[in-house]
């Protein structure tokens, strides 16, 4: 079964502490895999993408096969990083639905 | 240029009612998708619609339907509204199937 897995609902950093918000998914082909963000009463938006493996906000993702993880990682987080953060899987193949995990909530406190 | 609108953002229905409920994708953009958002389930995928076409359906329903017309606009439709179909519907545009997805704000649909 196609599944995403983010393991934490809630994730609390003090401001500049380095932030790994967990991703795990379960799909037996190649998919894209998504970070989606979104911040208090605003939409929930695209952060980034593995396939562009560049970094947004200071943001960074690597997949990795292996273990089946896309986990973003934020070196020195900042109070506006605070957020509902969502991992989320795009199937190979012709369809665009996305599967998305259940998110973290990353707080960053001062 | 103008993000996703979905009208109306709230609305109170009672059980055994039907609703429809709108979402106007960015210009140009010719793909639009739905999910459910529960606190239980999450995002849920439910359709895709790419040039007034249903290119792909998630496992929900009969009783959810959708459908989008020439100007790529799209409405959703659920019959026979249940209690547990309370939840905020999003609907997401793109220029193509597998482009990026521009959310919508949301649709906050309560059954009573």
């Amino acid at each position: 079964a196609q599944r995403v897995t983010q393991p934490e609902k809630l994730l609390s950093v003090f401001k500049g502490a380095p932030v790994e918000l967990k991703c795990n998914y379960s799909y037996s082909g190649s998919p894209e895999l998504f970070w989606y963000v979104q911040y208090s009463r605003q939409r929930l938006q695209l952060l980034l993408r593995h396939i562009s493996r560049e970094s947004i906000k200071g943001f960074t993702a690597d997949l990795n096969k292996g273990e089946t993880s896309f986990h973003l990682k934020k070196p020195f987080a900042q109070e506006e990083d605070s957020a509902m953060y969502y991992c989320a899987l795009r199937p190979a193949g012709s369809q665009g639905n996305l599967i998305f995990g259940k998110g973290t909530k990353l707080s960053v406190k001062p | 240029k103008a993000g996703v609108t979905q009208t109306p953002r709230y609305l109170i229905k009672t059980r055994g009612q039907q609703v429809t409920l709108s979402c106007s994708p960015i210009s140009g953009h010719r793909s639009v998708s739905w999910y459910q958002q529960t606190p239980g389930q999450g995002l849920q995928f439910l359709f895709e619609y790419f040039s007034e076409t249903q290119r792909n359906k998630g496992n929900f329903p009969g009783r959810f339907s959708g459908r989008q017309f020439s100007n790529s606009r799209s409405e959703m439709n659920v019959s026979t509204l249940e209690l547990g179909d309370s939840a905020l519907y999003l609907c997401a545009s793109s220029l193509a199937v597998k482009t990026e997805a521009f959310f919508g704000q949301g649709t906050r649909l309560t059954v009573v």
